[in-house]
């Protein structure tokens, strides 16, 4: 019973290409939100998304788009792909408020070639 | 700018060797400090979070402190299977939720 899944875990695409990567939570929880870990292995915060409203944006580059089409589901689309957007993309829900826990996806490694 | 800095950036300990591996931080207000792991290939786990100074937390063979400007996760009688990378987070006021983590201590513990 994954809590929180991410499709695919692998993305491999050239460099121009749009991409898509899913995610699902069977947690209940209110609150998604996707990271982004680089090569040195550093999580930051791309967006957030409570109960279907985006609430926190990121400094991202605006070909990065998420969509939550219910509070179970936050997808990111990726037009246009760089070399430099090669990196591990984490999902993960919380259920909001202080001291929440974010419980993570096991993440979707991209390779822009 | 909130900031969190671990130290060391990695750290080999032989099995049974205890240590501490260190989280220091400079944020605008502190909700919240969490511990994560992170094994190779799957999402990092949570493990602690801790709100205030003199708060601590055990589970198994680790165990959160927190003071003001720092945390420590103290690794007793470290086993194999404790070998990971271990992030640490913290949560700060202001009303937004987001975490800010630290680059990690890459732990690994030999037989």
């Amino acid at each position: 019973d994954t809590a929180v899944s991410q499709t695919p875990k692998y993305l491999v695409t050239q460099m121009g290409n749009d991409k898509s990567i899913k995610c699902e939570q069977n947690l209940g929880h209110d609150t998604m939100y996707w990271y982004k870990q680089d090569s040195k292995k550093f999580l930051k915060i791309m967006f957030s998304y409570n109960n279907k409203e985006l609430i926190i944006n990121e400094t991202v580059p605006n070909r990065f788009s998420p969509k939550s089409p219910d509070k179970a589901h936050l997808n990111l689309h990726i037009n246009s792909l760089e070399l430099g957007d090669s990196a591990v993309y984490f999902c993960a829900s919380s259920q909001g408020g202080q001291g929440s826990p974010l419980h993570f996806g096991n993440g979707t490694r991209l390779t822009v070639t | 700018e909130d900031q969190v800095t671990q130290s060391p950036e990695a750290l080999r300990l032989q099995e049974g060797e205890s240590s501490s591996l260190n989280c220091s931080y400079t944020v605008s207000g502190l909700r919240g400090l969490f511990w994560y792991r992170q094994d190779p290939g799957k999402g990092p786990e949570f493990l602690f979070t801790l709100y205030s100074a003199g708060e601590e937390k055990e589970k198994e063979r680790l165990k959160a402190t927190l003071t003001k400007k720092e945390s420590f996760l103290h690794i007793t009688a470290p086993k194999p299977e404790d070998s990971a990378t271990y992030l640490c987070a913290v949560q700060v006021t202001g009303g937004s939720e987001k975490l800010v983590f630290g680059k990690g201590t890459k732990l690994t513990v030999n037989p």
